[in-house]
């Protein structure tokens, strides 16, 4: 069945650092790809998507690029902000009549 | 505004309860989910509607019901609660299309003494 694997946190950055978080997934035939946010108290948001190979998601400053090839997914933002504290969750729909697969989540703390 | 609505937002009860908590949308989604999101983040799905009297089991077991008798809601109950039902519950919704995103509520932080 499908599966989304993504590096387990916490990651911990201080501000303006670069961010890289992995995700990698198996899925039979083309699916839509997602990065979700979930601040704390918080229910999870739509970051940014893509929804076929080499389209690049952006939002708020972060991008991923739909990487058939290497199955990836990989989150990136060129200079975070304390305010980008969050758990991140990579996910991915194939089709299937429950909708989305998610990974377990990464925790990223940004330090002043 | 189209958005997605839980209530409460947090509850603590004692054993031996009955709960419900809602879950109510107004995007016209046919589809709606339950996850319950353990300490550790991870999200899992215990219920899905595809529509108005369509209700599954999602992967992870649970004790809890759910009904769907109106397109925009989408109630999950607990006949009798138990400390091992803490944890915090997530309601979504999407629309039918084969690879739509999800849309979450703000969530039900449920605590059961």
């Amino acid at each position: 069945g499908d599966s989304v694997t993504q590096m387990e946190g916490p990651v911990t950055l201080s501000e303006e650092a670069f961010l890289t978080i992995n995700c990698t997934y198996t899925a039979t035939g083309y699916p839509s790809l997602f990065w979700y946010v979930q601040y704390p108290g918080e229910g999870l948001q739509l970051l940014l998507k893509a929804t076929k190979a080499d389209d690049k998601g952006s939002n708020k400053g972060f991008e991923a690029t739909y990487r058939k090839e290497t199955t990836s997914f990989h989150l990136e933002k060129g200079s975070v902000q304390v305010s980008d504290s969050a758990v991140y969750f990579c996910a991915l729909s194939g089709g299937g009549a429950d909708g989305l697969t998610f990974g377990k989540g990464t925790h990223l703390i940004i330090q002043p | 505004e189209a958005d997605i609505y839980q209530t409460p937002r947090y509850l603590v009860i004692g054993t031996g309860k009955k709960i419900t908590l809602e879950c109510s949308q107004t995007m016209g989604h046919d589809k709606m989910y339950w996850y319950q999101q353990d300490p550790g983040m991870e999200l899992h799905l215990i219920h899905y509607s595809y529509g108005v009297n369509s209700t599954e089991k999602g992967d992870l077991s649970s004790e809890s019901t759910v009904s769907r008798i109106r397109t925009e809601h989408f109630p999950l109950t607990l006949e009798s609660a138990r400390p091992s039902h803490t944890s915090q519950y997530l309601c979504a919704s999407s629309t039918s299309g084969r690879f739509n995103e999800q849309f979450f509520g703000p969530g039900t932080r449920l605590t059961v003494l």
